[in-house]
This record gives C-alpha cells, sequence and structure tokens, in this order.
C-alpha cells in the first residue's frame, strides 16, 4: 500500500555502539515522522521534519538525532546506545492529508 | 499527559459478532481522528477516518462514531472476522498545524471463532 521503508527490521547491538536506522519513502511526501513504541504503550512522537533541513523534536524526549537531507530520507542515530533504548521505532510520512503512513517498524535490543 | 486514552487493553469477540473499540481525548482542540490496525513486527495500517464535522463514518464493514461534546469515539466492526484480530489505535491530530497524530496505548483485539 505505501512506500515507504525501514532497515534494519530486526537489531541487537551491544552497550555504547551507534546506530542509524534508516527511514526512506517514495511518495514525495514533505513530512515525515519517528515514533517510539514500548509493548502495550502508546506510539510516542520523538522527532518530526516538515521538509529538507526542516526537523523538530516530538513530545516525548529521546537521546536520539535526525537529519533530513533529502525529502525522501529520514534516518535516525543514537551515538551510545544503551539498554533504555530498546523499543520499537516507526517511521512515517504524510502529504497533503493528515494519514501518515507507517512503515514496518525497526525492533531495537541494546544488551 | 494523556491525551488520547484507550482505557480498555484488550477485548474479545466472537466470530460474527459486533467489536466496539472506545476512545476518549481530553484536548477539544483535535478536529480530526484516526484508527489504525497493527499486527505484531509490523507497522500500523491506516484504517478509517472522521473530521469533527461529521458524527459517523463508514467504511465497510468498519464504522467510527464521533461524540465531540463527549470527547469520545468509537469504532465498530461488524461482522467481526478473526483476520481483525490484531491491535487497534485511535489517533487524533488538529487540522490547519503540521499533523502530527497522537496515539492512544491500543486495544489488543481477539476475534475467536
Amino acid at each position: 500500500e505505501a512506500d515507504i521503508y525501514q532497515t534494519p527490521r530486526y537489531l541487537v547491538i551491544g552497550t555504547g555502539k551507534k546506530i542509524t536506522l534508516e527511514c526512506s519513502q517514495t511518495m514525495g511526501h514533505d513530512k515525515m515522522y519517528w515514533y517510539q513504541q514500548d509493548p502495550g504503550m502508546e506510539l510516542h512522537l520523538i522527532h518530526y521534519s516538515y521538509g529538507v533541513n526542516s526537523t523538530e523534536k516530538g513530545d516525548l524526549s529521546s537521546e536520539s538525532t535526525v537529519s533530513r537531507i533529502r525529502t525522501e530520507h529520514f534516518p535516525l542515530t543514537l551515538e551510545s546506545a544503551r539498554p533504555s533504548h530498546t523499543s520499537q521505532y516507526l517511521c512515517a510520512s504524510s502529504g497533503f492529508t493528515m494519514r501518515a503512513f507507517f512503515g514496518q517498524g525497526t525492533r531495537l535490543t541494546v544488551v | 499527559d494523556q491525551q488520547v486514552k484507550q482505557n480498555s487493553p484488550s477485548l474479545s469477540v466472537q466470530e460474527g459478532r459486533i467489536s466496539i473499540l472506545n476512545c476518549d481525548y481530553t484536548n477539544s482542540m483535535f478536529d480530526y481522528f484516526l484508527w489504525y490496525k497493527k499486527y505484531p513486527a509490523e507497522g500500523p495500517t491506516f484504517l478509517i477516518s472522521i473530521s469533527s464535522i461529521k458524527d459517523k463514518n463508514e467504511d465497510g464493514r468498519f464504522t467510527v462514531f464521533l461524540n465531540k461534546s463527549a470527547k469520545h469515539l468509537s469504532l465498530h466492526i461488524v461482522p467481526s472476522q478473526p483476520g481483525d484480530s490484531a491491535v487497534y489505535f485511535c489517533a487524533a491530530s488538529r487540522s490547519g498545524g503540521y499533523n502530527k497524530l497522537i496515539f492512544g496505548a491500543g486495544t489488543r483485539l481477539a476475534v475467536h471463532p
């Protein structure tokens, strides 16, 4: 249905490592988002972007950073992963409507 | 401060019966509401939405009702099918802004034969 892709799907990594979660969309959407979700909990907005070179922090504080150098690409980086970063990370994009399209998510485990 | 609340973490329904999932919100500025369905290890997929100028929107087996005075919306699925078993998230947004969706905690629906 939607052309938004996240890699990797699953990642297990050691404490202190730097990681980048990739997100790309081919729909030409200006707006892109990163949500974080723990089991049984809400999806929390951690970053969003309204276009190239525009990034804002979301409602949930996160130690991660994002960049938006190209319209289609919105990667999320953790400079030093910790066990508290273990979660599912969901990338989404939207165009003129309020409907957001989600990628399949990255399940991150930091050991 | 949870602006969108889904107070039932789970719901079990027999196949063929109606499933009713509820959602409450606190922010009166929200004027657009969406329901998403999520399977394990996948991203949410859009199901149905409703604008605050309406009180009902229907799409096949799915109907969303909005009660603005009570700040409450519900999703009705009829008849329920085993393939409907998933987690359902309610989301709310303000129009004219930047489309930030605020999600509830989800309700896990199990449809059994």
